[in-house]
Formats: C-alpha cells, sequence, structure tokens
C-alpha cells in the first residue's frame, strides 16, 4: 500500500469555526490532491498541488485554501466551516498523470 | 460542470455472470482512464486503466474498453464474485493537467 495518512480520520465542529485536515506521504510523490465524496456526486476535486507551493483549484474550491510548504504535507483549511462542508474529505497521491493512490478518508461533520 | 459521467448509480448481477459498468466523458483533452474500487470506510483503490492510445486494456477478470469517438468506455468484470461488490468509480485525466476527475460512481451488487 503507498504510504498515505489522513488526519485526523474523524472530526466533529461547529459552524464558523476553522478546521484543518492533514494529509501526508512517505512515497516522495510529486502530485497531492484533495477530494470531497458526498452521495450522488462521487468524488469532487476542491485543490491539487504539482509541487512544494505549487498548487491549484479544482471543481469545488470556493471555502477551501490549501498549503504545501514539503513535498510529503499537504494540509487543507476550510476558513470557516459550513454544514455544507459537512463531507468525506479524501487526499491523493500520484507520480504523474496516472493513478492515484488515496488514503483512508476523513469524515468531517460541521454542525 | 460534470466532465465524467456515470449514469447507473447501481447494478445488480448474479455470480458468474458478466458486470459491465459504463462511463462517458465530455472533456477530448482526457487522453487517460482509470477504475476505482472503494468499499465502505476505506479509501478508493485502483483497479485498472487505459491511455487513449488503446481501446482495450485486460487484467485477469478485469478488460476495460475504451470508444474514444463516442466518448465512453466500459468496464467488464467476468465472471463477476460475490467480493466484487462494492461501488466502482471511473476516472480521467490529461497529460498536461493532473487534475484527474471522477464519476459519481456505481454501486455494483454481485449475488451469490
Amino acid at each position: 500500500d503507498a504510504g498515505i495518512t489522513q488526519s485526523p480520520r474523524h472530526k466533529v465542529t461547529e459552524t464558523g469555526t476553522p478546521v484543518t485536515l492533514r494529509c501526508h506521504q512517505t512515497e516522495n510523490h510529486r502530485y497531492m490532491y484533495w477530494y470531497r465524496q458526498d452521495p450522488g456526486h462521487g468524488l469532487r476535486l476542491i485543490h491539487y498541488s504539482y509541487g512544494v507551493k505549487d498548487t491549484d483549484k479544482g471543481e469545488v474550491s470556493d471555502g477551501y485554501s490549501v498549503s504545501r510548504s514539503k513535498t510529503e504535507d499537504f494540509l487543507l483549511t476550510l476558513e470557516s466551516a459550513t454544514s455544507s462542508q459537512t463531507s468525506v474529505y479524501f487526499c491523493a497521491i500520484s507520480g504523474g498523470w496516472t493513478e492515484a493512490f488515496f488514503g483512508q478518508g476523513t469524515r468531517l461533520t460541521v454542525v | 460542470d460534470q466532465q465524467v459521467k456515470q449514469n447507473s448509480p447501481s447494478l445488480s448481477v448474479q455470480e458468474g455472470r458478466i458486470s459491465i459498468l459504463n462511463c462517458d466523458y465530455t472533456n477530448s483533452m482526457f487522453d487517460y482512464f482509470l477504475w476505482y474500487k472503494k468499499y465502505p470506510a476505506e479509501g478508493p483503490t485502483f483497479l485498472i486503466s487505459i491511455s487513449s492510445i488503446k481501446d482495450k486494456n485486460e487484467d485477469g477478470r478485469f478488460t476495460v474498453f475504451l470508444n474514444k469517438s463516442a466518448k465512453h468506455l466500459s468496464l467488464h468484470i467476468v465472471p463477476s464474485q460475490p467480493g466484487d461488490s462494492a461501488v466502482y468509480f471511473c476516472a480521467a485525466s490529461a497529460r498536461d493537467n493532473n487534475d484527474m476527475r471522477f464519476g459519481a460512481g456505481t454501486r455494483l451488487t454481485v449475488k451469490p
């Protein structure tokens, strides 16, 4: 299995609070991604990174920011959590434009 | 703007029969296509892929077919086994743009 770890695995937070999810890899892969999974929508790309300090927006980036200060870590921040951001978040890593390897997911509930 | 579409939310087949999962895409820049399998409470796992220069790729019981003119791909599982029961996601990516897009998924149930 690819060395990819998400933390925390579960989190409950209140509306309006900032939340940061962490993705850590030990594979030295260049590309890292954050997706959210919601019923009926599949996996939707939030942000991705193609190198240290190089990031770009995905299809559902509003309300989210990311940072990648070193190869192994990719942080996703919900600047002010809303109930619509209740979801399961997956981090993925890839060495190129081919297959990606996913973490176990973080279940976030915003109350 | 969903660029990858899986129009069948669910599929049920009998053990031993063929399962066919379908996927359509709209972006002609996509040149690499993948299928992922997901069990509950786990992350998706890579299953099989195909490059746009091919029309078929086979790996054991799994075969992916690509029809570029129709912007359509399909995953065939034969024979289907109860352990294949999972949600299957179709995904696509482009060489010059590394954001990988996914469909909504198809839940496959293989009945013993």
